[in-house]
């Protein structure tokens, strides 16, 4: 199973941007990159994915190494509910892990008033 | 569109009994799985599924059976409930293929065997 690195914790001051790094050096040619994020006492929320180009949504920015080996997800201006562990997956598009989310332990994420 | 609805939110059960965990999605997706959250720890994937009956085994399936019977259900069994699978499960659905959005998920069933 492909894996990624991220730093256990992260802090942020409200309505700075946050730049949320991830390793993933062993990622295959056809792993997407998703990020996902989960607030206390909730079910994970997708946040956003990509391939190999940089992805924006209203929620948040992705930025991807051109060797793929490394991403950022960027929260543009932090806000108090973006509080929350944020988890950096690898989506196999094919393959014995088809359709399968590996999580590891995350980024825990705290916003500063 | 209720997306993910699990059942029950909570639930207590003596060591040995068995239950059902419910999970339905109406959102026809094909993709389902389940998982277990332990404190301070990531999501473990029990089982998931591809498509109606399909099934397959995650990282820690070990007391655990599942079925897939229609698009829309994947309920998790219990077969005889052990304090080590004290935990909030997660259900899970996605449209096929990782370039589509991610995952939704259920709010979770808080278990505790005792």
């Amino acid at each position: 199973d492909a894996k990624t690195t991220q730093p256990n914790s992260m802090e942020s001051n409200e309505e700075e941007p946050v730049h949320l790094p991830c390793n993933h050096s062993t990622i295959s040619g056809t792993d997407y990159i998703h990020w996902y994020r989960q607030l206390p006492s909730q079910g994970p929320e997708y946040v956003i994915h990509g391939l190999t180009s940089n992805v924006n949504n209203r929620m948040a920015s992705l930025a991807i190494a051109e060797d793929r080996k490394s991403s950022t997800l960027i929260l543009h201006r932090a806000t108090l509910r973006d509080a929350a562990v944020y988890y950096c997956i690898l989506r196999a598009d094919r393959g014995s892990t088809l359709g399968r989310l590996y999580f590891g332990r995350g980024t825990q994420l705290t916003v500063w008033p | 569109n209720a997306g993910v609805t699990q059942t029950p939110k909570f639930q207590v059960l003596k060591t040995g009994q068995s239950m059902t965990l419910q999970c339905a999605q109406d959102m026809n997706h094909e993709y389902m799985s389940w998982y277990r959250q332990d404190p301070g720890m990531g999501l473990r994937l029990i089982h998931y599924s591809v498509g109606a009956g399909i099934t397959d085994q995650g990282e820690v399936p070990n007391g655990y059976n599942v079925s897939r019977s229609t698009t829309e259900d994947f309920p998790l069994r219990l077969l005889s409930a052990a304090p080590s699978q004290t935990s909030v499960y997660f259900c899970a659905s996605s449209p096929q293929g990782a370039q589509t959005y991610g995952y939704t998920f259920g709010s979770g069933t808080r278990l505790t065997v005792v």
